[in-house]
């Protein structure tokens, strides 16, 4: 199946500062991708869509201005946290579509972000 | 909340045995998805079905639609150590946007 590659795996940064985390499409290109955000033992839930070349769609309830999307690329999505706090500690992670036809999601192997 | 919800929360079996986890959603879907997450990681596809179907195999994996009771159930036979983990099912909200459900937690003790 089609390879999505998200890094860092893990990342430790301190309140206040900045965090950018990728998701790249390998080998197809994807016009939307998903980030999903999931606190321990708990479901996964969408934060917001990432247009190529478009501004990204927040579900309700997430800060825009707080977790920034940028798609610049047919392959690349990044969502960084900005003024990481410690409840922003959490497991990010993105999907996206070949756009084949077939419906089926490909996953990043999601990023552990953890806010000191 | 569009989120579906998953039954039981947690599964504990022994290594041989059937598991099986149930699927509810809410609103009317062109197909559903199942996904598996071992602990930690991301996730792993494992089944699509769409609404004409009623049962799909693969594998060790079975799984059911009944669209009439907006609900699905994935069937693992023989179970293994291996296959401890959480299990999503996922349908679709919007183009390509999936909204997944509360998920199994599975353990399968050897």
């Amino acid at each position: 199946g089609a390879v999505v590659s998200q890094h860092p795996s893990r990342v430790i940064c301190k309140s206040g500062t900045s965090v950018k985390i990728e998701c790249r499409s390998l080998d197809f290109q994807a016009t939307t991708m998903f980030w999903y955000r999931q606190f321990p033992k708990q479901s996964l839930m969408l934060m917001a869509t990432s247009n190529e070349g478009s501004k990204a769609t927040y579900e309700q309830g997430v800060e825009k201005d707080k977790f920034l999307i940028n798609h610049a690329s047919l392959t690349l999505s990044t969502l960084t946290v900005t003024s990481a706090h410690p409840e922003d500690s959490s497991f990010y992670i993105c999907s996206a579509y070949p756009g084949t036809g077939d419906d089926e999601a490909f996953f990043g192997q999601g990023t552990r972000l953890t806010v000191v | 909340s569009q989120q579906g919800e998953e039954d039981p929360q947690a599964l504990s079996i022994q290594e041989g045995e059937n598991a099986t986890m149930n699927c509810s959603y809410k609103t009317s879907i062109n197909n559903l998805q199942w996904y598996r997450q071992n602990s930690g990681r991301g996730l792993v596809h494992l089944i699509l079905i769409r609404s004409n179907e009623r049962e799909k195999h693969s594998g060790r994996l079975r799984v059911t639609l009944d669209t009439s009771k907006k609900s699905s159930s994935l069937l693992i036979t023989a179970s293994r150590a291996a296959d401890t983990a959480s299990y999503f099912c996922a349908t679709p909200s919007g183009t390509y946007k999936y909204i997944f459900g509360t998920g199994t937690r599975l353990k399968v003790l050897a």
